[in-house]
């Protein structure tokens, strides 16, 4: 299996515009997870998925970000408009929900530098 | 509001040595601990998960241990190697939810 595909990889906009990061999570895998990682908050868990389904989004910073997961084969993420502060890498996980394990396999991320 | 801290932020040793890195857990409810291996600039590479109903796992050199009623969990690395030189990260799962991660353990091995 290719692992979990992000893209793009890196990403650099304007304040104010829209920025759309994309997620294809493993086969076969069914919750989908965004988080994200600054160097004063380390790793935070943005929103989940589970079987395509928007569990808990308690972890979305501001309105203006916005997730969805339209098939069990892609998710988007999309900050409208963006803010400098914004800035950070962005990483999607997936797991297969089954009785014994909920290992989570991360992609390689999205870098963010919003200016 | 589950919390995790890893102890110590940074280490420095010299190759060769057998070392420890700690975490702790506030909420003993957990349905797994998973231990992340991130090198600079890039993604988590998984090394180790237990359940919440396993003591240890093992991989190579590496051994992790749990220990839920006391909230916390080890990473025992032995005969350190330059190679791995990266921030480990342990991430206490609640099953079917997301992970809550600590700060990591900057580590240098020493060549």
């Amino acid at each position: 299996d290719a692992g979990v595909i992000q893209s793009p990889r890196h990403e650099v906009t304007e304040m104010g515009q829209e920025v759309t990061l994309r997620c294809k999570p493993i086969s076969g895998h069914n919750s989908l997870f965004w988080y994200r990682q600054t160097m004063m908050r380390g790793l935070e868990l943005l929103i989940y998925f589970n079987n395509n389904v928007p569990i808990d989004d308690s972890g979305m910073p501001e309105d203006r970000f916005s997730a969805k997961m339209p098939n069990a084969s892609f998710s988007t993420l999309k900050i409208q408009p963006s803010e400098p502060r914004d800035s950070a890498v962005y990483f999607c996980a997936s797991s297969f929900r089954r009785t014994l394990s909920y290992e989570q396999y991360f992609g390689p991320g999205t870098r963010l530098t919003v200016t | 509001k589950q919390e995790v801290t890893q102890i110590p932020a940074a280490l420095s040793v010299p190759e060769g040595e057998n070392l420890v890195l700690n975490c702790s857990f506030t909420d003993s409810a957990i349905y797994n601990l998973q231990w992340f291996r991130q090198d600079p600039g890039k993604g988590l590479t998984s090394l180790l998960l237990i359940q919440s109903s396993q003591r240890e796992q093992t991989s190579g050199r590496l051994n992790a241990s749990l220990d839920k009623s006391s909230g916390r969990s080890t990473l025992y690395i032995a005969a350190s190697q330059p190679g791995d030189s990266a921030t480990y990260l342990c991430a206490a799962g609640g099953g079917a939810d997301g992970l809550t991660f600590g700060k990591g353990t900057h580590l240098i091995i020493q060549p």
